[in-house]
């Protein structure tokens, strides 16, 4: 099993519209929790973290279930600068340096 | 803004050859990485350092070496190339200590070809 496993998509939505992704990890004790945004040819960069409580960023919300493992990202109104892949990203327990990344998942916006 | 840069944006081999991958960062980090990046298998951590003169293995360092003599720079060698080493390669470094270390900040990658 993938310590960090997401639905590759692809994910094809229209402009405005509500998408969500979920991620899910294995290492139950695992620590900190993110999303990376990897646009076509370009290197990945951080989108945002996710805490326990929920966090908001614009459009942008980040959600994390540590009782099921998983975390999930909503995309509120949709635009087309969004299409990109989206990396769900762990900090595995213990680790003070490494990442754990996901295989991603692909969005594209539609005119 | 942190930058990272690596030598080459793309790089055509042959099997048996030896071949270094350069990545420098310019903001002063202490952890570096090298990950390669495969469709339908994501990023995979093949070796990190987080000083100079020190590495550690990641998941995948089999077929590979690293080189950190300097702190700005981070240097991947495949002694012997093969062709199931062709892949996209990633250089990224980061902050020593949490929370700043978890964001990584990559390069922008070497697409490497083995014959």
């Amino acid at each position: 099993r993938k310590e960090v496993e997401q639905d590759p998509g692809p994910f094809n939505v229209p402009e405005g519209a509500t998408v969500a992704f979920n991620c899910t990890y294995s290492n139950s004790a695992s620590q900190s929790f993110f999303w990376y945004r990897q646009d076509c040819r370009k290197e990945p960069k951080l989108l945002m973290s996710v805490y326990s409580s929920g966090n908001e960023d614009g459009r942008f919300t980040a959600q994390l279930n540590r009782a099921s493992q998983y975390i999930s990202l909503l995309i509120r109104d949709s635009k087309l600068s969004d299409s990109a892949t989206y990396l769900c990203v762990v900090n595995p327990a213990g680790s003070a340096r490494q990442l754990t990344f996901g295989s991603g998942t692909q969005l594209t916006v539609l005119p | 803004d942190v930058k990272v840069t690596q030598s080459s944006r793309y790089l055509v081999k042959r099997t048996g050859e030896k071949v270094f991958l350069e990545c420098v960062q310019d903001m002063d980090h202490e952890n570096m990485f090298w990950y390669r990046q495969d469709p339908g298998l994501g990023l995979r951590l093949i070796y990190f350092s987080y000083d100079v003169k020190m590495k550690e293995k990641g998941d995948i360092p089999e077929g590979y070496s690293v080189s950190r003599e300097k702190k700005e720079r981070f240097s991947l060698i495949l002694e012997s190339a093969s062709t199931n080493q062709t892949s996209m390669y990633l250089c990224a470094s980061s902050l020593r200590g949490a929370p700043k270390n978890n964001e990584q900040f990559f390069g922008p990658g070497t697409r490497l070809t083995v014959l």
